[in-house]
């Protein structure tokens, strides 16, 4: 089974600068997506950005990057620019790209603080 | 356009009770369903997934279970509470696209007492 890690459970950031949250996986397959969710004091999973794992190029997403290592199963997520409104739980996501459930495996999240 | 719902937003529960979550999807056809628990400082639990009418999926053995009786209504039940169902929980659906993101409802805080 598919796992997903995330070795920072929390994080803080000063407001306007740039921040890298970790994420690794495991996994035998070579078809499949991942994903960066954020959970805002709301509650309410909103996604950040999304990579195919196909793809070479890393996703970008105004201040929202990705950094995909896949040979070292590696997926970390850059915010630039950082915003008070950035701070939120922020969760790591695998998903098979085979089958036709696509559930996703969730990382157990990072918790991200932005100081003023 | 698509929108989930899912309700009630809090539910104090007594050790015992009986419980019922729905959630329900509009705007899309024959999507897959999802239920997942957040416990308190923990990510995101998979608890039963549904790909179809009547067909349900369950990824850890537990005290709950779920039905879906429509194509866009999903429903978690359970006979008796237990303490531990406390957490709170989030019903999600996607397209039948490997590549789309899960769309989640605004989650439900259930409190067993």
């Amino acid at each position: 089974a598919q796992t997903v890690t995330q070795s920072q459970p929390e994080m803080s950031v000063q407001e306007a600068e740039t921040v890298t949250l970790s994420c690794t996986y495991d996994t035998s397959e070579s078809d499949y997506y991942l994903f960066w969710y954020k959970q805002p004091p709301s509650r309410q999973m909103i996604l950040v950005i999304r990579q195919e794992a196909y793809k070479q190029q890393n996703a970008t997403e105004n201040r929202f990057s990705v950094n995909f290592q896949k040979a070292a199963k590696s997926f970390s997520l850059k915010i630039s620019d950082s915003q008070l409104g950035d701070a939120a739980m922020y969760f790591c996501a695998y998903r098979s790209g085979r089958g036709s459930n696509y559930k996703l495996t969730f990382g157990k999240g990072t918790l991200l603080t932005v100081n003023p | 356009s698509q929108t989930i719902h899912q309700w009630p937003a809090t539910l104090v529960q007594p050790v015992g009770s009986p419980l019922s979550l729905e959630c329900t999807v509009e705007g899309t056809s024959n999507p897959n369903l999802y239920w997942y628990r957040q416990a308190a400082g923990r990510g995101l639990q998979l608890l039963f997934y549904s790909v179809g009418i009547g067909q349900i999926s369950s990824e850890v053995p537990q005290n709950l279970s779920a039905s879906r009786p429509q194509d866009r209504q999903f429903i978690l039940s359970s006979k008796k509470l237990l303490l531990s169902d406390s957490g709170f929980y989030l019903c999600a659906w996607s397209s039948g696209q490997a590549n789309e993101k899960l769309f989640f409802g605004s989650g439900t805080q259930l409190s067993v007492l």
